[in-house]
């Protein structure tokens, strides 16, 4: 049922970009692309989701391939606090408005002072 | 605005007992979802409710059930304990059956010895 593959593990210096890949080579045309992210076995915070455009908000940037089989996001300026691990998920559509979120293994990113 | 909120946090039981948990969604929110988290199987999605009525479901035994009241508050209920019903069991809500995000709890972390 899996429809994401993320690199279990990346590293990041302080204060640069955070680029983490996705690739969702299944996905189907009407199924959006979500990120959110999860620190220390809290609940998983969401952090933006888009469809076919790129997408933009206060925390980070996502960029879909124009084929959407595969996605980054950008975390422009990455803080000691955005150490996490990342899940790239798939929003599957349900009957009348359902939802669920298919989660993938999730990248650990890890922010180096 | 409080956020989704579960209770208990912590749970210790033996197996084949039952156990019920509890969620109360952000207010105004009226869609549930449940999902499990485990070490081995990640995060996988158990049910959604909507206006007290389950509008989806996952790939789960009929052990896991759930309901939702009036109130927009949900329980699930897991009985005949198996040791690897151990996981986290997370909740998330959404202001209705069409909204986008789904904003998660805490947890309510759950060992069954």
């Amino acid at each position: 049922d899996a429809k994401t593959t993320q690199p279990p593990s990346m590293d990041c210096a302080e204060g640069r970009a955070a680029n983490l890949p996705c690739n969702h080579s299944t996905i189907s045309g009407n199924e959006y692309v979500y990120w959110y992210r999860q620190i220390h076995s809290q609940g998983p915070q969401y952090i933006i989701h888009g469809l076919k455009n790129n997408e933009t908000n206060e925390m980070a940037s996502l960029i879909i391939t124009e084929d959407r089989k595969s996605s980054t996001l950008i975390l422009p300026h990455a803080t000691l606090r955005d150490t996490a691990v990342y899940y790239c998920i798939v929003r599957v559509d349900g009957y009348q408005g359902a939802q669920k979120l298919v989660f993938g293994q999730g990248t650990r990113l890890t922010i180096n002072p | 605005k409080a956020g989704v909120t579960q209770t208990p946090r912590y749970l210790i039981k033996t197996r084949g007992q039952q156990v019920t948990l509890s969620c109360s969604p952000i207010s105004g929110h009226r869609s549930v979802s449940w999902y499990q988290q485990t070490p081995g199987q990640g995060l996988q999605f158990l049910f959604e409710y909507f206006s007290e009525t389950q509008r989806n479901k996952g790939n789960f035994p009929g052990r896991f059930s759930g309901r939702q009241f009036s109130n927009s508050r949900s329980e699930m209920n897991v009985s005949t304990l198996e040791l690897g019903d151990s996981a986290l069991y997370l909740c998330a809500s959404r202001r209705t059956i069409t909204a986008d995000t789904q904003y998660f709890g805490p947890g309510t972390r759950l060992t069954v010895l």
